[in-house]
């Protein structure tokens, strides 16, 4: 099944302990995303790569770090994650290829900092 | 700057009533808007883009440059359709949706 994946789906954790969010894609894209959801800022989008190796900010990226070593994995590393990091946060991909504008989401992972 | 505006957060109308999601844009290119569709315990997942002009689940949407609307219209509302709505701009050229804030949308029986 082509799907996103994303772990863990939910996390509480403390001020400063360095986390990471893993995202996975069985589809071959060469687009990847990551954006936070809070209530009433919809959906912004963090960081996002274009291929293995190539990634960019997105409208909020600081606090935040990926790499994308795979194509498949696109990992979203919280160094030192603060309370103003309590959110819910989507992976997403796309194929260059075809329409781009039909991203796949996952699950949603929900992070608490306290 | 390009922007996204659904200016309602939360909708709630009755089953079979007609129901309208508002979708505003700023935008100095030439826009491509879309939907997209949270049902519960559900992944975000398209619903429908303006170039297509399709109607999916009902659901129709038309873009208006001059009143720069995507507004997403059902003549008749379903229990189904209860989900939370993001309307979306492609940026041309940076590869980027951007979304609105979202509007959750209730289906009384």
């Amino acid at each position: 099944e082509a799907q996103v994946t994303q772990n863990p789906r939910y996390l509480i954790t403390v001020t400063g302990k360095k986390l990471t969010v893993t995202c996975s894609q069985n589809m071959n894209h060469e687009y990847m995303s990551w954006y936070r959801q809070d209530p009433g800022l919809g959906l912004r989008q963090i960081y996002y790569s274009m291929n293995v190796e190539v990634t960019d900010k997105g409208d909020v990226p600081e606090g935040y770090k990926v790499s994308r070593k795979e194509k498949r994995n696109f990992p979203l590393i919280l160094e030192s994650p603060s309370p103003n990091q309590t959110s819910l946060y989507f992976c997403a991909s796309s194929s260059l290829q075809g329409s781009f504008y039909e991203q796949y989401f996952g699950p949603g992972t929900r992070l608490t900092v306290t | 700057a390009q922007r996204v505006t659904q200016p309602e957060k939360l909708l709630s109308v009755f089953k079979g009533a007609p129901v309208e999601l508002k979708c505003n844009y700023s935008y100095s290119g030439s826009p491509e808007l879309f939907w997209y569709v949270q049902y519960s315990r559900q992944r975000l997942q398209l619903l429908l883009r303006h170039i297509s002009r399709e109607s999916i689940k009902g659901f129709t949407a038309d873009l208006n440059k001059g009143e720069t609307s995507f507004h997403l219209k059902k003549p008749f509302a379903q229990e189904e359709d209860s989900a939370m709505y993001y309307c979306a701009l492609a940026i041309q050229g940076a590869q980027k949706l951007v979304f609105g804030q979202g509007t959750r949308l209730t289906i009384n029986p």
